[in-house]
């Protein structure tokens, strides 16, 4: 079956230190991988986005990987702030073009 | 303007009731799309709208119907619903339905509680 798991459903560190968040997808060939930012009660809003012939893409204190081989994305966030504690989501195109599916989500705590 | 609006925010209904969700944006985007979101849960897809045509359907029961009068507007008509399907209802659009590498601008989604 076709899966896209995030690693942990919720994660916590401290303030200063650098959040990793894995994506692993199974059973999917996917052109571009993409990250989100949910907050609670609102839509998710887009981060970044990594393609599939790229092995790195960063954004001022974002940084994503994508190895096609092991089907994993990593997102990580240096020098996190409590202000970045929310749900990270990632998402595949998984089909006709604009389909995402997204994966299961991790909740990101940062603590002072 | 990089927003898309979505009315209600919240909505009540009974399960014989009939309503519609609406969902705006002005940023040019061809493509627009529905998603349900369940507590905890990540945002399943819907529907898809490309170029004001009906793209994907993904086996969504005939409960929901979903309608796209121009480029700008998307609308989910809601008739018959059961409590199972309350849920946060998201929008979203992007540049175009064509292209596999377009980021999606999400609204700030509808509550809706079927009782």
């Amino acid at each position: 079956s076709q899966k896209i798991e995030q690693n942990s459903e919720a994660l916590n560190i401290q303030e200063g230190k650098t959040a990793t968040l894995t994506c692993n997808y199974t059973n999917y060939s996917p052109a571009y991988l993409q990250w989100y930012r949910q907050d609670p009660g609102r839509g998710p809003v887009f981060l970044l986005l990594i393609r599939e012939n790229e092995k790195e893409k960063r954004k001022e204190r974002l940084k994503v990987t994508f190895d096609t081989t092991l089907k994993q994305s990593l997102f990580h966030i240096t020098a996190s702030q409590p202000a970045d504690s929310a749900t990270y989501l990632c998402a595949l195109n998984t089909g006709t073009a604009s389909k995402l599916t997204f994966g299961t989500g991790t909740r990101l705590q940062v603590t002072l | 303007d990089t927003e898309v609006t979505q009315t209600p925010k919240h909505l009540v209904m009974g399960m014989t009731n009939k309503k519609s969700l609406k969902c705006e944006q002005h940023m040019g985007h061809r493509a627009m799309y529905w998603y349900k979101q369940k507590a905890k849960k990540p945002p399943e897809l819907m529907f898809v709208y490309s170029y004001e045509k009906l793209s994907i359907n993904e086996s969504v029961p005939s409960r929901f119907s979903p309608e796209c009068p121009n480029s700008s507007l998307l609308n989910l008509h809601l008739h018959a619903l059961q409590p199972e399907d309350s849920a946060l209802y998201l929008c979203a659009s992007s540049s175009s339905g064509t292209s596999n590498d377009n980021e999606q601008f999400f609204g700030p989604g509808t509550r809706l509680t079927v009782l």
